[in-house]
């Protein structure tokens, strides 16, 4: 596609649920990031893929989030057992390489609420 | 700890005017820097780079400075516009690393 794209753009989900995020990065594009950003917040680094493995998990908050990218094309992100601090947009963004010179290609987010 | 800090959270300024977006780091290793412009319920956009390389860096009305001494990026918007009112945050990476940590932001107001 044109740009990267997430769905759904909305998701309010009960606490405990488990909840699964998409997204569709820029076709090509072998290196795909997921960020979040909280109320107030900057954008807080999750999870980095190059290609379908994901060398960086580091940013993950804890064992209930994870994520996987097939065919190094789209990426799921699904947290577990959801919890209110958990609510927050998440930004899936795309680049050709690591994206250092050009920075990222973003998509427009999913707000999840967790109620 | 927050390595990018924008210590200014909303600026107003004058149709016309100059917009000074200040951003600040703390990791003496970042050496690639980035701005995005963020529109309510969309994603942030890729604005300008620079590079520790340089001290300057312009594209049209958008002009980056970079002052690695006091570890000091701001972002000049000559003359601003309405449509620049958006949130813009800084991002930095540094070499041998792929991701990019971001500041929480700045939102600009510009008004008509």
């Amino acid at each position: 596609g044109a740009g990267v794209s997430q769905s759904p753009s909305n998701k309010v989900t009960e606490k405990g649920k488990d909840v699964e995020l998409r997204c569709d990065p820029i076709s090509g594009h072998t290196a795909l990031y997921w960020y979040r950003q909280s109320l107030g917040q900057g954008l807080e680094f999750l999870i980095y893929f190059q290609g379908n493995s994901a060398p960086d998990k580091s940013g993950l908050p804890s064992d209930r989030f994870s994520a996987e990218r097939t065919g190094g094309s789209v990426s799921t992100l699904t947290i577990q057992r959801t919890q209110q601090e958990d609510s927050a947009v998440y930004l899936c963004a795309s680049s050709l390489t690591q994206g250092r010179a050009y920075g990222y290609t973003f998509g427009s987010g999913t707000r999840l609420t967790v109620v | 700890d927050q390595q990018v800090k924008q210590n200014s959270p909303s600026l107003s300024v004058q149709e016309g005017r100059i917009s000074i977006l200040n951003c600040d780091y703390t990791n003496s290793m970042f050496d690639y820097f980035l701005w995005y412009k963020k529109y309510p319920a969309e994603g942030p956009t890729f604005l300008i780079s620079i590079s520790s390389i340089k001290d300057k860096n312009e594209d049209g009305r958008f002009t980056v400075f970079l002052n690695k001494s006091a570890k000091h990026l701001s972002l000049h918007i000559v003359p601003s516009q309405p449509g620049d009112s958006a949130v813009y945050f800084c991002a930095a990476s540094a070499k041998g690393t792929y991701k990019y940590i971001f500041g929480t932001g700045t939102r600009l107001k510009v008004l008509a």
